[in-house]
């Protein structure tokens, strides 16, 4: 099975910052690489596809990248909204999400 | 409007069986990826199993041999019949739709219902 490891698994930021979050594949996976948010309560939502593709009605500050077998979600400048928690998963050979990383108020 | 709504999750013992259930409407079950996804109180996404519009399934090593995912066409439904559930299995567990990318045929989880609980506890 394809392993994603993700990091950090918890990162504090002040409104305006750039965030970056990363993600490592186990195994080349092209580019079959999400990003989703989730808040509490509710079920994930896909920001990017296709490790750089922004989701239709995505805000620009959202963007991904990728290098090999890894992954960036980059948060161009922190948004109130965009406090919550970040998910990659790939989908080259079954499904497989990374461990997450939550998103806090510094 | 597409819409995913999950039923059968609740408390079942060790070594029990539980079937959930996924009412679609606004799209095709079986034209599309479906998946189930599950995730722990407080804790990850961990994808559980697909079904392919072709038919074909696969199942994350967690589950594989105890659990299995169907459609029922003429209901437009998704199923995941759970038997020798554990403890481990305690989770919410999420239907999602994938779509495909074109043209390079990458997918992604573009709908999820609102989950629906399963305990596993004696």
């Amino acid at each position: 099975d394809i392993q994603m490891t993700q990091s950090p698994s918890s990162l504090s930021a002040s409104l305006g910052d750039r965030v970056t979050i990363t993600c490592r594949a186990s195994q080349s996976i092209s580019s079959y690489l999400n990003w989703y948010q989730q808040k509490p309560g509710t079920a994930p939502k896909v920001l990017i596809y296709a490790a750089s593709t922004l989701q239709t009605g995505v805000p620009s500050r959202f963007s991904g990248s990728a290098s090999g077998t890894d992954f960036t979600l980059t948060i161009s400048s922190l948004q109130p909204e965009d406090f919550a928690t970040y998910y990659c998963q790939q989908s080259y050979s079954g499904r497989t999400f990374g461990q997450g990383t939550k998103v806090e108020i510094k | 409007e597409v819409q995913l709504v999950e039923s059968g999750g609740g408390l079942v013992q060790p070594g029990g069986s539980l079937r959930l259930s996924c009412a679609a409407s606004g799209f095709t079950v079986s034209s599309n990826y479906m998946s189930w996804v599950r995730q722990t109180p407080g804790k990850g996404l961990e994808w559980v199993s697909i079904i392919y519009s072709g038919g074909s399934t696969y199942y994350a090593d967690s589950v594989k041999g105890r659990f299995t995912i169907s459609r029922d066409n003429s209901k437009n439904m998704l199923w995941l019949q759970m038997n020798s559930l554990k403890a481990e299995d305690t989770a919410l567990y999420y239907c999602a739709r994938s779509i495909v990318a074109a043209p390079t045929n990458e997918d992604y989880f573009d709908y999820w219902g609102q989950g629906t609980l399963v305990t596993v506890s004696s």
